[in-house]
């Protein structure tokens, strides 16, 4: 069983329509839960950060956790073009000290 | 600027040779990192640091070397390069404490002929 798991797509959704991501990890130790968005040839960057079960919203993002179904899930309202990227999701184990990166769900949003 | 900033960005080598990435951050954080990624693999960890002079090997540390003798600087050697090594670098660096994010820098990427 891999860390963490995540479908590689790619998620193919229409612009203005609603993209949903989703990551379930093994490490019931992990505290804190991050999403990067990685566009081709570019580095990771943090988009969201979630750190307690329930939902938490930025902008047209949604992040959602439930630690006992080990899930953590992003969505994206209103999708655009310039979403199409790679979506990793990170859990950060607190027993282990490290991050665990999934490989990530690319994502395409046609105009 | 603050930030995480890695140099060179591109790199050609040949097999066999020493080659030294850096790493430099403005942020004081703690923790430091050195990833691999690759088509295939997702990102792997090489080393990381915790703290100047702390350093501790992650999942695929053959073949390479750290050093951190400062807390913004952390080099990642390849003593000996190989075509296996041929890879995207990326360093990244982290908070400590409650909200501990994780920010990568723009990465180099790295030809071994």
């Amino acid at each position: 069983q891999k860390e963490v798991e995540q479908n590689s797509g790619p998620l193919s959704v229409p612009e203005g329509a609603i993209a949903s991501l989703n990551c379930t990890y093994s490490d019931r130790g992990s505290q804190s839960f991050f999403w990067y968005r990685q566009y081709s040839g570019k580095s990771p960057e943090l988009i969201m950060s979630i750190y307690s079960n329930g939902d938490k919203e930025d902008g047209r993002f949604t992040a959602q956790l439930n630690k006992a179904s080990q899930y953590v899930s992003l969505l994206i309202r209103d999708s655009q073009p310039s979403d199409s990227a790679t979506y990793l999701c990170a859990p950060h184990s607190y027993n282990f000290n490290k991050f665990y990166f999934g490989s990530g769900t690319k994502l395409n949003v046609k105009p | 600027d603050a930030g995480i900033t890695q140099s060179p960005r591109y790199k050609i080598t040949e097999t066999g040779r020493q080659v030294t990435l850096m790493c430099h951050q403005t942020w004081s954080h703690s923790y430091m990192f050195w990833y691999r990624q690759d088509l295939g693999h997702g990102l792997r960890l090489i080393y990381y640091s915790a703290a100047a002079d702390i350093t501790d090997k992650g999942e695929v540390p053959d073949g390479y070397v750290v050093s951190r003798s400062k807390t913004e600087n952390f080099p990642l050697t390849l003593e000996s390069a190989t075509r296996s090594q041929t890879s995207v670098y990326f360093c990244a660096s982290r908070r400590t404490g409650e909200y501990n994010e994780q920010f990568f820098g723009p990465g180099t990427r790295l030809t071994v002929l």
